[in-house]
Order: C-alpha cells, then sequence, then structure tokens
C-alpha cells in the first residue's frame, strides 16, 4: 500500500512569488491535513481537510489556504511567499479526522524561499 | 500558548542505556498520546501511542508512561541503540479538535 505522496520534494521560489504544493493521501483515506516544520517553531498545524471541506485551521495568515478534491488528494497554496516560509511543508493523511486515528506523515516538501 | 511542552530539547546517551523524554500538556482534552520517531530527510513516523485509560503501554524497547493527574507523559527507550538516533515528538489530540498538537522535539542521539 502506498503511503502520503507529496510533490514536489524540494523547490526553491523568490520572495513575492506563490507556490502550489500536492499531496496524495494513502488509499481510502479521507482526511488530510497540512503541517510547517521549521526548526524554530517545530509542527506547527495549518489545516485538515476531511470530504472536501476545511474543518480546522491553525493560526496562519490567509496567504496560506488549501483544497482537498473529491478524490482525498489535497493541494496546499501559499501566495506573496516572505522569507520565513522557508520550511518543511507535510502532508499527513488518516481514515477519518477522529481522535485516536493514526495520523501517517509523507516525506514532505521543502520549501526555500529567497 | 503552547500545550504540550517537551524535555529535554537534545538527549546523548551511551549504546545500551536507557533514553528518557518527557512530555507535559495542559488541555484535559486531550484522549490520545502518541509519540512520533522523524530521521533526516524524512516525515515522522508513528512510535507508539498511549490513550488516557491506561498508565503504562509497551511496544518493544519502547515504553510510554503516563500520568493523568500530573497531565504528564514520557517516553522510555530501553538498550538505545544508534539506530535509534533521530528527532522524537510527543503530541496530542482530542476533543473536539482532533489535529494533533505536537511538543518542540527532542533530538536523541546515541553514541556507539
Amino acid at each position: 500500500k502506498a503511503g502520503v505522496t507529496q510533490t514536489p520534494r524540494y523547490l526553491i521560489k523568490t520572495r513575492g512569488q506563490q507556490v502550489t504544493l500536492s499531496c496524495s493521501p494513502i488509499s481510502g483515506h479521507r482526511s488530510v491535513s497540512w503541517y510547517q516544520q521549521t526548526p524554530g517553531q517545530g509542527l506547527q498545524f495549518l489545516f485538515e481537510y476531511f470530504s472536501e471541506t476545511q474543518r480546522n485551521k491553525g493560526n496562519f495568515p490567509g496567504r496560506f489556504s488549501g483544497r482537498q478534491f473529491s478524490n482525498s488528494r489535497s493541494e496546499m497554496n501559499v501566495s506573496t511567499l516572505e522569507l520565513g516560509d522557508s520550511a518543511l511543508y507535510l502532508c499527513a493523511s488518516s481514515l477519518a479526522p477522529v481522535s485516536g486515528n493514526t495520523i501517517y506523515f509523507g516525506e514532505g516538501s521543502w520549501l526555500t524561499v529567497v | 500558548q503552547q500545550q504540550v511542552k517537551q524535555s529535554p530539547q537534545s538527549l546523548i546517551v551511551q549504546k545500551g542505556g536507557i533514553s528518557i523524554i518527557n512530555c507535559a500538556y495542559e488541555n484535559t482534552a486531550f484522549d490520545y498520546f502518541p509519540w512520533y520517531q522523524q530521521f533526516p530527510g524524512k516525515g515522522p513516523a508513528l512510535l507508539i501511542a498511549i490513550r488516557p485509560d491506561v498508565s503504562e503501554k509497551k511496544e518493544g524497547r519502547f515504553t510510554i508512561s503516563f500520568n493523568k493527574s500530573a497531565k504528564q507523559f514520557s517516553l522510555h527507550i530501553m538498550d538505545s541503540q544508534p539506530g535509534d538516533s533521530a528527532t522524537y515528538f510527543c503530541a496530542a489530540s482530542g476533543g473536539s479538535n482532533y489535529k494533533l498538537t505536537f511538543g518542540k522535539g527532542t533530538l536523541l542521539t546515541v553514541n556507539p
């Protein structure tokens, strides 16, 4: 069974540009969440989608957005990139958004903003 | 407000020793406490998890101890091996909010 797949794995963007990251969850998983990982702040929750609906959102500015498609695949978008957006962006999937359900992470997308 | 506090930030242990990482939480609605292990260049992977109805859970060399009254839980790695060298994150979820709230992580180095 394939794991959570994230693309692209590495990318470099210029300040002011926008970026779109893609995530394919484990087959059968309908819940997808996104986390930002940085050395200083650790793992921080961005948002979570279930059945194409955003159910939960972390404390990030409106420049960060996402969506989920009918096949459960998800994308996140960051507009007007800032240097501080440089981070590892992790996508995670689970069967359903229920506490206690195992959340499986992908290997992440490394974003560098220059 | 950091809802899950993890310590220590880094830990160096000799091969064969016991590694202990501690976490404390504030939200009494939390009802699920997983530990994740992350190797460089990889995403976090679930190591072991516990619910508050038990005080201890053991899987191989890894044990979670849970103290509900103190709102603390810890990870013990027995007979630590160099291959255990990684960053360990505690997390918690529960209540109306199933998202994981993570601790800041502990970088474990096991010297041969």
